[in-house]
């Protein structure tokens, strides 16, 4: 009865190679994220998705791209992998885009060879 | 979106009190103040959110000043197993770049 879970939790590739990592939440949440913790322990967003409504970090690189097959569900697409890819990656949910709480997903670990 | 900052880390001992002060100096009208707990190979954990005053769950309390530039995070007699990350993070979700950044690093000792 895990709230927000993620497949894989390693993902070990090649440069040039496409990639996915899925999320689900049961939590009845509207609204999904997708966050990034490099190296040096900075987690930063990534996509907030909500009601079909797509909110980018512009920082982000259009090799990712969010799948979102229905609001239990957003999945993470990489295609084109690059070394500097290689972090952690978090999805989490919360119920609206308001200032509530964030539940947060175990974790992807990417490594880029 | 309200920078924040906060000591890199911190040590007490079991059974103390600890505060970790965060300094939000641009802090928005509109923006909530969250603290997240982050233990190694997991992902952040919600502890405590306020606007202002003072909060207080059955982990920790949250204490605000009225101008809302920063804001501390008491954790009550800790244990070891407190030993983690603590973010503090300003803003509300809809926010394009929040970015939790480098949290306190908060080791208990025996």
């Amino acid at each position: 009865d895990t709230a927000v879970s993620q497949t894989p939790k390693y993902l070990v590739t090649q440069m040039g190679n496409d990639k996915s990592i899925k999320c689900e939440q049961n939590l009845g949440h509207d609204t999904m994220y997708w966050y990034k913790q490099d190296s040096k322990k900075f987690l930063k967003i990534m996509f907030s998705y909500n009601n079909k409504e797509l909110i980018i970090n512009e920082t982000v690189p259009n090799r990712f791209s969010p799948k979102s097959p229905d609001k239990a569900h957003l999945n993470l697409h990489i295609n084109s992998l690059e070394l500097g890819d290689s972090a952690v990656y978090f999805c989490a949910s919360s119920q609206d885009l308001g200032g509530g709480e964030q539940f947060f997903g175990p974790g992807t670990r990417l490594t880029v060879l | 979106l309200a920078k924040t900052t906060q000591p890199i880390s911190m040590d007490s001992y079991e059974g103390q009190e600890v505060n970790i002060t965060c300094s939000h100096n641009n802090i928005a009208t509109n923006d909530y103040i969250t603290w997240y707990q982050q233990f190694p190979s997991q992902g952040p954990r919600f502890i405590i959110q306020g606007y202002k005053t003072k909060v207080t769950n059955e982990v920790a309390s949250l204490f605000i000043p009225a101008d809302r530039k920063s804001s501390t995070l008491s954790l009550p007699r800790v244990s070891l197993s407190d030993t983690a990350v603590y973010y503090c993070l300003v803003g509300v979700n809809r926010d394009d770049k929040i970015i939790f950044g480098k949290g306190t690093r908060l080791h208990i000792l025996p």
